[in-house]
């Protein structure tokens, strides 16, 4: 099962700009997490968020969480060709199930 | 990079057939756990270890089955090869339970 859902699920810019990837999720959680993917290969942990968390920041990333609207966004500032990748948000409710990932947002950053 | 590898990269089977994936967790940690990721799809979880435990599993049939040894290091193993089955395999190593994952770089498997 998915539990986030990332929007969009595509997104083209120039280098420099700024890009805004958002994430919805249906349960509570304890954690939020965004990860980085490039070509299909292995996942690079980006950030975590807390459930009693709302912003939080790390180098050229911004992520905020909304508990009470379930979702969450990932800001990256002053976008370089090197931030070309796919980006997930994956949840952790804490049960059995650990990570449960959405199916992803495919930023291009053009040079 | 995570310091976890996984081997091999690559591998094609046919239907039917049995394969094993390997997976060596980061110095120190405790945990691994195992996503399938089909192609333009979010990594789905498919089962956890904790000290050579299971510790929670997806959804995801029996024919999927695990083993973590005493190094930490896993495997996973799958029966009864089907086409769907085709994916990339990532096993993820954490210092605990609920601790951040760090993911290897993957193996992909073609079945045929």
């Amino acid at each position: 099962s998915q539990q986030g859902e990332e929007d969009p699920q595509a997104l083209s810019i120039q280098e420099g700009e700024n890009a805004t990837m958002n994430c919805s999720y249906k349960t509570s959680i304890n954690n939020l997490q965004w990860y980085r993917q490039n070509s299909g290969r292995g996942l690079v942990h980006l950030i975590l968020i807390r459930s009693n968390e709302r912003e939080k920041h790390s180098g050229r990333l911004r992520v905020t969480l909304d508990t009470s609207k379930k979702s969450s966004s990932l800001l990256i500032t002053a976008s370089r060709a090197a931030d070309t990748a796919s980006y997930f948000c994956a949840t952790d409710k804490g049960g059995s199930e650990k990570l449960v990932f959405g199916k992803g947002t495919k930023l291009t950053v053009n040079p | 990079e995570t310091g976890v590898t996984q081997s091999p990269t690559h591998l094609i089977k046919t239907r039917g057939q049995q394969v094993t994936l390997r997976c060596s967790s980061q110095s120190g940690h405790n945990t691994v756990s195992w996503y399938q990721q089909a192609l333009g799809q979010g990594p789905q979880f498919i089962f956890q270890y904790y000290r050579e435990e299971e510790n929670g599993r997806g959804n995801f049939p029996p024919r999927f089955s695990g083993l973590q040894f005493p190094n930490y290091s896993s495997e996973l193993n799958v029966n009864a090869l089907e086409l769907d089955d085709s994916a990339l395999y990532l096993c993820a190593s954490s210092l605990g339970v609920a601790e951040t994952q760090y993911f290897g770089p993957g193996t992909r498997l073609l079945v045929l």
